[in-house]
C-alpha cells in the first residue's frame, strides 16, 4: 500500500487567495483525520471524518476553513481567503477505528502565505 | 490547556546509551497512549502504544512504561542509533477518540 498521499507537498501563496489540500486515505481506512502542525500550537486535530461523514470540526479555526470528503478515497481542506497566519503544516491521517488505534500519516504539506 | 505535555524539547545522546523521553498527561480518563517519532518532512509514524490496564510495552530497542498513578510515561530506547534521531511525540486518545499530541521532544543521537 503506497500510505496516505497528499499533495502538494509544498504551497506558497498570497494572502486573500483560496488554497485547496488534498488527501488520499489508506484503502479500507474507515476515519480520516486533518491535522495542522504550528510552533505556538504543535499538532492539533482540525476534523475528522467516520465513513466520509463529518464527525467532530471543533478544531476547525475559522470559518475560512472547510473540508469534504466525496468518497472514501479523497478528501480537501480548503481556506478561502487565506491569511499569513494560515501558514503551517497540514496533515492527513487514516486509521482502521477511532479510539485505541493507530494512526497513518501522510507526509504533510507545508503551507506558505505572503 | 495542555493535556499532553512533553516538558524536554530536546535530549542529545550518546550512540549506544539509553534515551529517555518523558510525557506527562492531566486528565486520569485517557486510557490510551502511543508514540510517535517523526523524521523532517516527513509525517509522523506509529512506534509503539500501551493502554492503562499495563504498565509496561517492550517491541524490540523500545520500551514505553505507564505510570497511572503519577499520570506519568516513558519511551526507553536502548541501545539507542544514530537513525533513531528524530522528533518523538506522545500522544493520548481522549474520552472523544480524539488524539491529543504533546509538543514533542527532538532527540539527537551522536555517534
Amino acid at each position: 500500500d503506497a500510505g496516505v498521499i497528499q499533495s502538494p507537498r509544498h504551497e506558497v501563496t498570497e494572502m486573500g487567495q483560496e488554497v485547496t489540500l488534498r488527501c488520499k486515505p489508506i484503502s479500507g481506512h474507515d476515519y480520516l483525520f486533518w491535522y495542522r502542525q504550528t510552533m505556538m500550537r504543535g499538532l492539533e486535530l482540525l476534523i475528522y471524518f467516520n465513513n466520509n461523514v463529518p464527525i467532530d470540526d471543533s478544531g476547525m479555526p475559522e470559518d475560512r476553513f472547510s473540508a469534504k470528503m466525496p468518497n472514501a478515497s479523497f478528501s480537501t481542506l480548503k481556506i478561502q481567503p487565506s491569511e499569513p497566519r494560515d501558514s503551517a503544516v497540514y496533515f492527513c491521517a487514516s486509521s482502521l477505528a477511532s479510539g485505541g488505534n493507530e494512526q497513518f500519516f501522510g507526509p504533510g504539506t507545508r503551507l506558505t502565505v505572503l | 490547556d495542555q493535556q499532553v505535555k512533553q516538558n524536554s524539547p530536546s535530549l542529545s545522546v550518546q550512540e549506544g546509551r539509553i534515551s529517555i523521553l518523558n510525557c506527562d498527561y492531566t486528565n486520569s480518563m485517557f486510557d490510551y497512549f502511543l508514540w510517535y517519532k517523526k523524521y523532517p518532512a516527513e509525517g509522523p509514524t506509529f512506534l509503539i502504544s500501551i493502554s492503562s490496564i499495563k504498565d509496561k510495552n517492550e517491541d524490540g530497542r523500545f520500551t514505553v512504561f505507564l505510570n497511572k498513578s503519577a499520570k506519568h510515561l516513558s519511551l526507553h530506547i536502548v541501545p539507542s542509533q544514530p537513525g533513531d534521531s528524530a522528533v518523538y511525540f506522545c500522544a493520548a486518545y481522549n474520552q472523544g477518540g480524539k488524539l491529543i499530541f504533546g509538543q514533542g521532544t527532538e532527540l539527537s543521537v551522536k555517534p
